[in-house]
Order: structure tokens, then sequence, then C-alpha cells
């Protein structure tokens, strides 16, 4: 069964840094999402993706995160000068045109 | 904010089925509701969704109201394995660029 997949499984980054985050979706889907949650929180939506551009975003996603499907494979996830409250699990969804999100494992990532 | 609320925590007896309740009296006549849960910090796993009917599938059955208010998930038949948190979603915005609040959850432990 195809399957969301995240990479790498934990980041370890210190505070200022650039980090990217990378998913590879299911392959016939359309709509891409990231979510975030922090250690003990909700699971909380960061932002979709569908033809090439942002569908919608939320007030965590600020200037400092941005999303890219550079190949037509990967789905990344850029965050320029990490902070401290960054630390989370990030999870990458996708989905078809219809129908539900498959999440991806996570990426565990740290900031120090 | 989230559209719906859970219990915080169940307790269920292997073998026993399970009912996780879900309040979303807010719910729009076109919104869906999607049950996921976690295991750990894995990402979320789609179990379940359903719009006005009752829908059964391998993993659960789930109950709505007539008034679609409120709905109940089913486990019939629960293992220690279904140890997890339980989210209750109202999907939010068109076909295009819908996207999931995620409540608290309902976090359910199976006993043996």
């Amino acid at each position: 069964e195809p399957e969301v997949t995240q990479t790498p499984s934990h980041q370890v980054t210190q505070m200022g840094q650039e980090v990217i985050l990378r998913c590879v979706p299911i392959s016939n889907h359309l709509y891409f999402y990231w979510y975030r949650q922090i250690l003990g929180q909700k699971v909380e939506f960061l932002v979709s993706f569908y033809n090439n551009e942002i569908s919608e975003k939320s007030e965590i996603f600020d200037d400092q995160f941005s999303v890219e499907r550079p190949d037509g494979s990967n789905f990344t996830l850029k965050i320029r000068s990490t902070k401290l409250e960054d630390s989370a699990m990030y999870f990458c969804a996708s989905r078809p045109d219809s129908y539900e999100q498959y999440f991806g494992p996570g990426t565990r990532l740290t900031v120090t | 904010d989230a559209k719906t609320t859970q219990p915080p925590s169940m307790d269920c007896a292997e073998g026993r089925a399970a009912n996780l309740p879900c309040n979303h009296s807010t719910i729009s006549g076109n919104e869906y509701v999607y049950w996921y849960r976690q295991i750990h910090s894995q990402g979320p796993q789609y179990i379940i969704h359903g719009l006005k009917n009752n829908e059964t599938n391998e993993m659960a059955s789930l109950i709505i109201t007539e008034d679609r208010k409120s709905s109940t998930l089913i486990l019939p038949h629960a293992t220690l394995r279904d140890t997890a948190v339980y989210y209750c979603i109202v999907r939010v915005g068109g076909s295009g660029t819908y996207k999931y609040i995620f409540g608290t959850g309902t976090r359910l432990k199976v006993l043996a």
C-alpha cells in the first residue's frame, strides 16, 4: 500500500540555522499539507498546497516558512531561521482529489 | 478553533466495544466528520468519515445522529493495539482547500 514518507526522521539544528524537511507524497495525490505538533499539544495546520501554489496557510506559517514541490515528487518545508519554539513533530500529508488525507510518519525537529 | 469536543480520556476492556463520543453542534450541512487516531507520536491514521449516514469499514463504525450534532466512533472489539489518541475532526473548507482543525482528542486506553 502506498505511503507518505518523510526524511529525516529526526533533525537537530542550532537556533538561527535553516532546515529543510522533506516529504514524498503518494504519487497520484494532488493536495499536500504540512502540520506540526509541539510535544504534548494538538496537531496544528500549517499550510496546504495545490497546483504548485499555497492554497491556505495558518498564522503560524509566517515569513520564516516556505514550501516547495521542486521536482514533481518531493514536497519540502523550509524554515529559514529556526527558533527554539519551532521544535516539534512536523507531519506531511497528501490526498487525491477527494477523500481523506494520508499522513507521513513525521520529522522530529529539535532546535538547540 | 476546533469545531468538535471530546472527552479527554476513556478506558475500555480488551475485547469489548469502545464507543467514543464527539459533539459537533455547529457543523454545517455539507461538512464531513472524520476520525483519525494517533499512536504515540506517529502520524495520524485515518479511520473513517461520514456526512449523514452511518458508515462501517474494516476498522470501525461511525454513527451520526440525525441532527448531525454528534457522532460516535465504535471499535467493535478493542485490542491493546487500539490504545491511542482518537481525534474527531470536522473538515473545514471547500473541496479544493479543505484542512483539518484538530482538537485535543480522546485518549483511549485498552486494558488487558
